[in-house]
């Protein structure tokens, strides 16, 4: 059963637009949540994060989300560039434990 | 520089011919792990280390083996390689305390023929 998901595998979006990648989480006792960015033939590197006390987090362009009744969080990057293009994990760390369950990712294809 | 250095980046091997891929971490953390990554199916932890001499299974530890007789260093072990480990293979280090989540490592992509 998957604990953290990103419905989307993929997704297209026009250089200079908004970016926009959903997580939807079921576990209510995951207490920190942080995304991924994923390049080809390089390991994920963590991009940024949000504590479930917060209801945004922002890094430049940048922006987490966090909608804690809906049980679902979001990431924007305003604008994108074609830099950007690549997986993205969404991953959560439940409350009192050490394991971080992550998401299946999301391909994110900036077009020119 | 703070990194996670896993060796080999690219492997290919023949079925059933034992084979070990390095893991080493120079930021003193307790936990380490190691994932695979497979189309469609996201990062799947293999096996993890809360600290030296301790190890655990994660979600798809058949096949594997780890050891952690150094706090540095997590080896991964494949006794008996089969086709369906063929994958791309992350080492990953974290603190216990504060838990801000994994330095990962660049990645080993392992094709078993």
């Amino acid at each position: 059963d998957q604990q953290v998901k990103q419905n989307s595998p993929s997704l297209s979006v026009q250089e200079g637009r908004i970016s926009i990648l959903n997580c939807d989480y079921t576990n209510s006792m995951f207490d920190y949540f942080l995304w991924y960015k994923k390049y080809p033939a390089e390991g994920p590197t963590f991009l940024i994060s949000i504590s479930s006390i917060k209801d945004k987090n922002e890094d430049g362009r940048f922006t987490v989300f966090l909608n804690k009744s809906a049980k679902h969080l979001s990431l924007h990057i305003v604008p994108s560039q074609p830099g950007d293009s690549a997986v993205y994990f969404c991953a959560a760390l439940p409350n009192r434990d050490d394991k971080i369950i992550f998401g299946k990712g999301t391909r994110l294809h900036i077009l020119p | 520089e703070a990194q996670v250095t896993q060796n080999p980046r690219y492997l290919i091997t023949v079925t059933g011919k034992k084979l070990t891929v390095t893991c080493s971490q120079n930021m003193n953390h307790e936990y380490m792990s190691w994932y695979r990554q497979d189309p469609g199916l996201g990062l799947r932890q293999i096996y993890y280390s809360m600290n030296v001499e301790v190890t655990d299974k994660g979600d798809v530890p058949e096949g594997y083996k780890v050891s952690r007789k150094e706090k540095r260093n997590f080896p991964l072990i494949l006794e008996s390689p089969s086709p369906n480990q063929t994958s791309l293979y992350f080492c990953a280090s974290k603190q216990l305390i504060p838990n801000y989540g994994y330095t990962f490592g660049s990645g080993t992509r392992l094709t078993v023929v």
